[in-house]
């Protein structure tokens, strides 16, 4: 079992609809982070929440739109999304926002997206 | 672009073998971390090692570092079917504060 739980497990969703993705963490975690991963690749860094405040955005497409409402949630808005946006999204938080490579990343195990 | 670059790409070896995969890097790091990834899960943190570290030990695993050489390994020992998956190296620039970047990753297979 994972300590960050991310809902819903798998999704497919239309080019038109509105959808949101969910991550959860009770341990404490300053920071928190979104990951988009294709098959057989690395997980690629959308966007890092410290306390609460988006502090990186890797050029992210604006049909991705992340929110915190507080320190244990973490949400990722999902409108107009193409084809190419299907993946698995990986919701991750780390202690600190401090130094952020020092510190290991705890994950869930995602959210299989796919855009019809 | 991508930090870490693991090798192999994949590697199949039987049950009770053990498992070497590499990772080199390009910039100066403050310290390298290994994830595994089961199939269809999340990454799962294995170890972090420090730059003014040469080697680490965790159960099974074995993990050197060569800053020298900008390259990392990790060993595992005795391997089990369940070490099947994927392996990623992650590092992060010794310089302000940024995130980790992880490789392309090693996809293990070990066969009872």
């Amino acid at each position: 079992d994972t300590e960050v739980t991310q809902t819903p497990k798998h999704l497919v969703m239309g080019m038109t609809n509105k959808k949101s993705l969910k991550c959860e963490q009770h341990m404490g975690h300053r920071a928190m982070y979104w990951y988009k991963q294709k098959a057989k690749k690395p997980p690629e860094l959308m966007f890092v929440y410290s306390y609460e405040k988006l502090s990186i955005n890797e050029s992210v497409p604006s049909r991705f739109s992340p929110e915190c409402p507080n320190s244990s949630l973490l949400n990722l808005h999902l409108h107009a999304l193409q084809p190419e946006d299907s993946a698995l999204y990986l919701c991750a938080s780390s202690q600190d926002f401090q130094v952020l490579g020092n510190q290991p990343q705890h994950f869930g195990d995602g959210t299989r997206l796919s855009i019809l | 672009s991508q930090q870490g670059e693991e090798d192999p790409q994949a590697l199949s070896i039987q049950e009770g073998e053990n498992a070497t995969m590499n990772c080199s890097y390009k910039t100066s790091i403050n310290n390298l971390q290994w994830y595994r990834q089961n199939s269809g899960r999340g990454l799962v943190h294995l170890i972090l090692i420090r730059s003014n570290e040469r080697e680490k030990h965790s159960g099974r695993l074995r993990v050197t570092l060569d800053t020298s050489k900008k390259s990392s390994s990790l060993l595992i020992t005795a391997s089990r079917a369940a070490d099947t998956a994927s392996y990623f190296c992650a590092t992060a620039r010794n310089s302000g504060n940024t995130p980790l970047v992880f490789g392309k990753g090693t996809r293990l297979s070990v066969i009872a």
